[in-house]
């Protein structure tokens, strides 16, 4: 089986850092995947982590440790734009298919 | 057009109703998903087709129906559903397992 572990809710402050993290335990790993969701809206592409260490794309970085079954996404300069669900997915294989599991998202609120 | 479009964007049933999902991607995938989510539930795998064939189908109850006709097309029939049943249906496309998976927008199904 798999589980996939983040907070529920997160609250940080306009032009902040805030730091998402995201623990899992699956067989069969090929990657994790951040993905982020406004109210009523399709979860959009985040980043793809495969190999261990920080991905940097702008405001955005995530970070991956396969040992440790730990990734985290760090928003800088947060707006207020940045009010949304953020989704960590694990991806594995098995059986010659492959499969994106999420996990139940974290609801962040950026406060003025 | 580009992305994943799908329609209707909301639909209400009655329990002895059948409907269909309709899900079209404009981006030359090879793989096609649909996903159930649920209020305060993780998004939940349906069902899968890697070049029209279906490979994943993940305990789903057998009203719901799902059916690619091509690469670009694929549907979600439903018939008898029950009120448990109301939730977000996404539809998501990719090419090859680690690039991005790309969502529509949903449809908002509510079984009354």
């Amino acid at each position: 089986g798999q589980n996939i572990d983040q907070p529920t809710e997160m609250t940080a402050t306009e032009g902040a850092i805030v730091q998402i993290n995201c623990t899992y335990q699956t067989s069969g790993f090929n990657g994790l995947f951040w993905y982020q969701q406004h109210a009523g809206e399709a979860p959009t592409f985040l980043s793809y982590n495969v190999l261990d260490g920080l991905e940097e794309k702008g405001r955005f970085s995530s970070f991956l440790s396969r040992s440790k079954g730990y990734s985290y996404l760090l928003l800088k300069e947060l707006q207020m734009k940045d009010s949304a669900s953020y989704l960590c997915a694990v991806l594995r294989s098995g059986a010659g298919s492959y499969q994106l599991t999420f996990g139940k998202g974290t609801k962040l609120s950026v406060i003025p | 057009e580009t992305g994943v479009t799908q329609t209707p964007r909301h639909l209400v049933m009655g329990m002895t109703n059948k409907k269909s999902l309709k899900c079209e991607q404009h981006l030359g995938h090879n793989a096609m998903y649909w996903y159930k989510q649920s209020a305060k539930k993780p998004l939940e795998l349906m069902f899968v087709y890697n070049f029209k064939e279906q490979t994943e189908n993940n305990s789903v109850p057998s009203r719901f129906s799902p059916e690619c006709p091509n690469s670009s097309h694929l549907f979600l029939h439903l018939h008898t559903l029950q009120p448990e049943d109301s939730a977000l249906y996404l539809c998501a496309s990719s090419q090859d397992y680690n690039y991005g998976y790309t969502f529509g927008s949903g449809t908002r199904l509510t079984v009354v």
